[in-house]
């Protein structure tokens, strides 16, 4: 029982190198997410898609490109890292036509110095 | 103003008391509203979610929802050491099907 799978579990980059976090489900989910979450600011959603072929920017979008591979993946992409991305990231996806629980994965931790 | 707002704790209760924990949402079309825990170093996970008026329970847990006052809470009876975490709301609007919001959280202890 994977559920959601992010690599890599943590990460460190120097400012302006870039790196892909990635995400698979194998749940047959239609949506999936990626989340920030910082020290008290609770998770905040940068990029979601509801269906392969989709992207939607979400409440902090700047400084990150999503792509939908395939119904399975959704992978994040920093293109010239920033210290201000330091951060714990999530990937989660749900059944959209049950409109419910999102499912996460264990958080990607990276560090940017 | 932020979309989801939670009441900013952290909150300590003795065990056995009534942990109540707030939850304000902007968007009149909010449809749904989750709450997830999440113990320090791991992922959220769902405890309730509830989409009417009224009130919600699921053993030790009662969400409650007032649409009008743009306000759902949830309660936990009987509060247990095994509760302290952070709690979560999420808010998935009508006009937004896929976009789930979350609030900062509230931190929460239980003291034995």
């Amino acid at each position: 029982n994977a559920g959601v799978t992010q690599t890599p579990k943590f990460q460190v980059l120097k400012t302006g190198q870039s790196m892909t976090l990635q995400c698979a489900q194998d749940m047959n989910h239609n949506s999936m997410y990626w989340y920030r979450q910082d020290p008290g600011m609770g998770l905040r959603l940068i990029y979601y898609s509801a269906s392969e072929g989709t992207t939607d920017k979400g409440e902090v979008p700047n400084g990150y490109n999503v792509s939908r591979l395939n119904k399975r993946e959704f992978s994040l992409r920093l293109e010239s890292a920033a210290p201000s991305q330091t951060s714990v990231y999530f990937c989660a996806s749900r059944d959209r036509a049950a409109a419910g629980e999102l499912f996460f994965g264990e958080g990607s931790r990276l560090t940017v110095l | 103003q932020k979309e989801v707002e939670q009441n900013s704790g952290p909150l300590s209760v003795p065990e056995g008391a009534i942990a109540s924990l707030n939850c304000t949402y902007s968007d009149r079309g909010s449809q749904s509203f989750f709450w997830y825990r999440q113990y320090s170093g791991k992922s959220p996970e769902l405890i309730m979610f509830i989409y009417s008026n009224g009130d919600k329970e699921d053993g030790r847990f009662t969400a409650q929802l007032n649409k009008a006052s743009q306000y759902v809470s949830l309660l936990i009876r009987d509060s247990q050491p095994s509760d302290s975490a952070t709690y979560l709301c999420a808010v998935n609007r009508r006009t937004s099907y896929d976009k789930v919001i979350f609030g900062p959280g509230t931190s929460l202890s239980v003291i034995p």
